[in-house]
């Protein structure tokens, strides 16, 4: 069965402080591995797609890494705007495969 | 684009009502999802939907029933409502070749006393 646990569940960040979000899998075979921004009473925003090890992607203060076992989301100097829950959800290889999601990680950062 | 929109936004049911929750896309997207999302579990899918006319079950389908009759529609039914169904709705919507990159609708809020 598909795992996905990220940590920590909350992070309260000062403005400017830089720091990771935590997402471990556990899948038989990854297709793909994908974070989500989701603000308070709306639906998850799609952020990045990361398909093998060592890949990165980035966006303005946000930038996804990936290895075997874990990916990171690395916020650097964030601003309140960034204050979101963040989502992690894999897929795993295979006819039918659907997304499995983690619980996510609420972010507040303070001006 | 109004990309995914989902009618209504909150509800109020009694246990044993019926209602249906309806999603609208219009992006043209073959794959289409139902979700459900409740404190500390994370998101949960319900059912989906490959193409017009098709759909399956997801990780928690029982007491949920689904129609895709137009490729830009998807309809949730709950023919009993329970307490237990009380929970942020969601539907998503995505290319077949790109299922991870989903796009999401504004929610439907469920209470059911």
């Amino acid at each position: 069965e598909d795992q996905v646990t990220q940590s920590p569940e909350a992070l309260r960040l000062q403005e400017g402080e830089s720091s990771s979000l935590n997402c471990s899998y556990t899948v038989s075979g990854l297709r793909g591995l994908f974070w989500y921004r989701q603000d308070p009473g709306k639906g998850p925003e799609f952020l990045f797609t990361l398909y093998s090890a060592g890949e990165e992607k980035e966006k303005e203060r946000l930038k996804a890494t990936l290895t075997k076992k874990e990916s990171f989301l690395h916020i650097t100097a964030p601003k309140p705007e960034d204050s979101a829950t963040y989502l992690c959800a894999v897929q795993a290889n295979g006819a039918n495969s659907k997304l499995t999601f983690g619980k996510g990680i609420t972010l507040s950062v303070r001006p | 684009n109004a990309g995914v929109t989902q009618t209504p936004k909150f509800r109020v049911l009694k246990t044993g009502q019926s209602m249906t929750l309806l999603c609208a896309q219009d992006m043209n997207h073959e794959y289409m999802y139902w979700y459900r999302q409740d404190p500390g579990m994370g998101l949960r899918l319900i059912h989906y939907s490959v193409g017009e006319g098709t759909t399956a079950k997801g990780e928690v389908p029982d007491g949920y029933n689904v129609s895709r009759l137009k490729k830009q529609n998807f309809l949730l039914g709950l023919e009993s409502a329970a307490p237990s169904q009380t929970s942020v709705y969601f539907c998503a919507s995505s290319r077949p070749t790109s299922e991870g990159t989903q796009y999401f609708g504004p929610g439907t809020r469920l209470t059911v006393l």
